[in-house]
């Protein structure tokens, strides 16, 4: 299956600022899930939406799923440059387990 | 939470030779293990899908004779890359889930082949 498209490719804001980031996908999913990747390392998993939910809160993370528009967004508010990485979100077809991954999104929060 | 572990973290060899990464569930039983290939600033691509005690499924465009996957047990499954091609250069990832639920990643295999 095809990978999902995120936007923007790109992303630098300084502390304090809020990030937004949005995922479009092709096909009929049970979940979407977000994850953050340091340069080089293993993903963490962030949270996971279901695809019967429309938003979900974890700490300064805000996720919207819009399944008519095959659409999710990722917010993360008060970013920290901790928070510089690149973001990833990823479905679960249905009837499948398998994950498909979206392009990424590089943030770069700035001191 | 659950831990997946791979190892090595790091490996260089040269052309025409064989690498085995290994991905382990640390404190879990894991019924499906799951690889990943990533190359520099691109996204994850799903090479495999493993269970225990069963051939593995391969994605389309993944060659099963070169990239050799076996999942002995529920907390151990090992990938090798045979006969390494500079172009196999790249991030491995594994991950590991019970069925049904989460998949919980390694923290990936750097590989460069020379």
């Amino acid at each position: 299956s095809q990978q999902g498209e995120e936007d923007p490719q790109a992303l630098s804001i300084q502390e304090g600022e809020n990030a937004t980031m949005n995922c479009s996908y092709k096909t009929s999913i049970n979940n979407l899930q977000w994850y953050r990747q340091n340069s080089g390392r293993g993903l963490v998993h962030l949270i996971l939406i279901r695809s019967n939910e429309r938003e979900k809160h974890s700490g300064r993370l805000r996720v919207t799923l819009d399944t008519s528009k095959k659409s999710s967004s990722l917010l993360i508010t008060a970013s920290r440059a901790a928070d510089t990485a690149s973001y990833f979100c990823a479905t679960e077809d249905t009837g499948f387990q398998k994950l498909v991954f979206g392009t990424g999104t590089r943030l770069l929060v700035s001191p | 939470g659950a831990v997946v572990s791979q190892h090595p973290s790091r490996v260089i060899c040269k052309s025409g030779t064989s690498v085995k990464i290994e991905c382990r569930s640390l404190d879990f039983q894991a019924t499906t293990m799951f690889w990943y290939r990533q190359f520099p600033k691109q996204s994850l691509m799903l090479m495999a899908t493993s269970n225990e005690g069963s051939k593995a499924t391969y994605e389309q465009g993944v060659e099963k004779d070169k990239f050799l996957i076996n999942h002995a047990s529920l907390t151990l499954s090992t990938l090798t890359v045979t006969s390494a091609h500079p172009e196999d250069s790249s991030f491995y990832i594994c991950s590991a889930s019970v069925e049904g639920e989460t998949q919980y990643f390694g923290p990936g295999t750097r590989l460069l082949v020379l």
